[in-house]
């Protein structure tokens, strides 16, 4: 499965959009993305997933291009609540392994 | 469904005793993952099974440990004898593929703490 890059950390405060990339540039056809969250003693929760193009849902919107070789989840107006890990992971179509990387930690301030 | 159980959240032992970590999946779920998380070395996948047969158990440190999942609604990972590098915090998750894409629930962990 293709290897996953993200930043390791970012910082933001309350009530801006914040944009966490991820490349993965060696992604395969039958290839999704995929990214989870993970508050301080909690285990990780699946956010969004999408092939192509742009994915929204309640909590977030994830934008695709079309070379697929990277992926940007976009979390509208963020609050202090929004602080944890984030992981973009690549998955195969019809394989239920789930391998994580390192993930971005998403420090938000007041 | 109340998600992902595990069992203990918090275990504390001294060094060679056995511990064993438990975990009930959701209902309908048919495969089931064991995770470790340290801040050293990330979530690994220790090992995960379907339709309750081990699959691939190549993240399993070493012959201390062994997990087994003797029905649809119950698993255990056992570690015989415990060494203090083994603290962390072990996650259950548990998935089912729908239409190819799969969406894991995880338990709250168990932190294991041994000394």
């Amino acid at each position: 499965l293709a290897k996953t890059t993200q930043p390791i950390s970012m910082d933001s405060y309350e009530g801006q959009e914040v944009n966490i990339t991820c490349s993965h540039n060696n992604i395969a056809t039958n290839d999704y993305i995929t990214w989870y969250q993970q508050f301080p003693s909690q285990g990780p929760r699946f956010i969004i997933q999408g092939y192509k193009t742009k994915v929204t849902n309640e909590v977030a919107s994830l934008f695709i291009p079309a070379d697929r070789k990277s992926s940007t989840l976009s979390l509208p107006r963020v609050s202090l609540s929004d602080t944890a890990v984030y992981y973009c992971l690549v998955l195969r179509r019809g394989y239920s392994t789930l391998t994580f990387g390192k993930g971005t930690m998403l420090l938000v301030s007041p | 469904d109340a998600g992902v159980i595990q069992s203990p959240r918090h275990e504390v032992t001294e060094m060679g005793q056995e511990v064993t970590l438990r975990c009930k999946p959701i209902s309908g779920h048919d495969y089931l993952f064991w995770y470790r998380q340290t801040m050293m070395r990330g979530l690994e996948l220790l090992i995960y099974f379907n339709n309750n047969v081990p699959i691939d158990d190549s993240g399993m440190p070493e012959d201390r440990f062994s997990a087994k999942m003797p029905n649809a609604s119950f698993s255990t990972l056992k570690i015989q004898p415990s060494e203090p590098r083994d603290s962390a915090v072990y996650f259950c998750a548990s998935s089912q593929t729908t239409g190819g894409f799969t969406e894991a629930f995880f338990g709250q962990g168990t932190r294991l703490t041994v000394v």
